[in-house]
């Protein structure tokens, strides 16, 4: 099993406020997704980091894998109601995005 | 375009009853997966597919079988419930071995 933990577990802060979540494994991984989740919803694709160091933005979402492909970080600056859910990190395994590896998730509040 | 379907929405079972919980996809998918989630674990993967006449099993294949006849359609089959089996399923579909899985609505069951 290629364990990725992620954290924190919880998260709960004002809006305006900056935030990171981190995901870590031991293993690594040929390309690393983050996925948002909303209640009663399946998960929705963020974004997919596949070059170790790589760094994508996507609006004030800014997200990093790791040089060895083993971690990956989520930084939002200005952290807004909106951006409430729940996030998760998967490792693609052996054949790709079919084959993911969930992180345990971070469930983000953010109060207005 | 309706993406990925499952039904039912909600089920409950009785112990020891089989039923076969249904995905299908209008997108052309070649890649399907299974996966449950529990609180506080994340998405784990039960049974995957590369295309049609192709599975193999993912990190929690016991008590579960899948089939895929067609591209569209990939049911996993529960063959006599368990209690441990109460989870919510997800059923994702993605083009590529990089590309975005794309899931569904999720299927949440309960076995008494």
């Amino acid at each position: 099993t290629q364990l990725l933990e992620q954290s924190p577990q919880f998260l709960s802060i004002q809006e305006g406020e900056n935030l990171t979540v981190y995901c870590n494994s031991s293993s690594v991984f040929s390309s690393l997704q983050w996925y948002r989740q909303e209640p009663g919803e399946g998960p929705v694709l963020l974004v997919t980091v596949v070059t170790g160091g790589e760094v994508k933005k996507l609006k004030r979402l800014t997200f990093q894998f790791g040089d060895a492909r083993k971690d990956s970080s989520l930084h939002i600056t200005a952290a807004q109601p909106g951006d409430t859910g729940l996030y998760l990190c998967a490792g693609a395994g052996k054949t790709g995005a079919n084959n993911l590896f969930f992180g345990t998730g971070t469930r983000l509040t953010v109060i207005p | 375009n309706a993406g990925v379907t499952q039904t039912p929405k909600f089920q409950v079972l009785k112990t020891g009853q089989s039923m076969t919980l249904q995905c299908a996809q209008d997108m052309n998918h070649e890649y399907m997966s299974w996966y449950r989630q529990d609180p506080g674990m994340g998405l784990r993967l039960i049974h995957y597919s590369v295309g049609a006449g192709i599975t193999d099993q993912g990190e929690v294949p016991n008590g579960y079988n899948v089939s895929r006849s067609t591209t569209e359609d990939f049911p996993l089959r529960l063959l006599s419930a368990a209690p441990s089996q109460t989870s919510v399923y997800f059923c994702a579909s993605s083009y590529s071995s990089l590309g975005e899985a794309f899931f569904g609505q999720g299927t949440r069951l309960t076995v008494v």
